[in-house]
């Protein structure tokens, strides 16, 4: 079967670093996202790898090993309004994407 | 960027009624549009995917007599929830996929609160 694992629940404070994994089985990669989802809201799209290795965006790099199956996105210099779920979702083979659950990440002052 | 609006926002609907949420992609053509719904503190969840012109193609226990999905063209799908019940209550969320991007992102409509009373 298909599965993404990432943390359920996260908590940080204000201005430091974190760091959200994501494992992955699928049958087949053609890619991995990352979305962001504030409460309420529709999820908003963040990064796209598909090679190895980092991509910066400001304050928000995400990294792929593909051999490993893993992902992580790493958000600096948080400020509150980073506090949200985070979605890693992977397409397939089929070119469908595979969500996570999601990590909730709370933003501490 | 890619732009997908929905509506409506919010809906609350007495039992047994039907609604009905538009999704439109207002400056790409999706050929292929995604209908997800999320209950409270849930991730999502895929209900169904629609093609253009095809029928869609619904989820493992999701009912397609319930949840009637229309792609009738490449900016237009539409959900209705036939016979509401308050178990319908949900956040439903569409999405596209730019039809000529090489890249498989879905962009996100902003929701649809459903409250079946």
């Amino acid at each position: 079967g298909q599965n993404i694992d990432q943390p359920t629940e996260m908590t940080a404070t204000e201005g430091a670093i974190v760091q959200i994994n994501c494992t992955y089985q699928t049958s087949g990669f053609n890619g991995l996202f990352w979305y962001q989802q504030h409460a309420g809201e529709a999820p908003t799209f963040l990064s796209y790898n598909v090679l190895d290795g980092l991509e910066e965006k400001g304050r928000f790099s995400s990294f792929l090993s593909r051999s490993k199956g893993y992902s992580y996105l790493l958000l600096k210099e948080l400020q509150m309004k980073d506090s949200a779920s985070y979605l890693c979702a992977v397409v397939d083979s089929n070119y469908q994407l595979i969500w996570g659950a999601g990590t909730k990440l709370i933003i501490k002052p | 960027g890619a732009v997908v609006s929905q509506h409506p926002s919010r809906v609350i609907c007495k039992s047994g009624t039907s609604v009905k949420i538009e999704c439109r992609s207002l400056d790409f053509q999706a050929t292929t549009m995604f209908w997800y719904r999320q209950f409270p503190k849930q991730s999502l969840m895929l209900m169904a995917t629609s093609n253009e012109g095809s029928k869609a193609t619904y989820e493992q226990g999701v009912e397609k007599d319930k949840f009637l999905i229309n792609h009738a063209s490449l900016t237009l799908s539409t959900l209705t929830v036939t016979s509401a019940h308050p178990e319908d209550s949900s956040f439903y969320i569409c999405s596209a996929r730019d039809g000529d991007s090489q890249l498989n992102e879905q962009f996100f409509g902003p929701g649809t609160r459903l409250t079946v009373l």
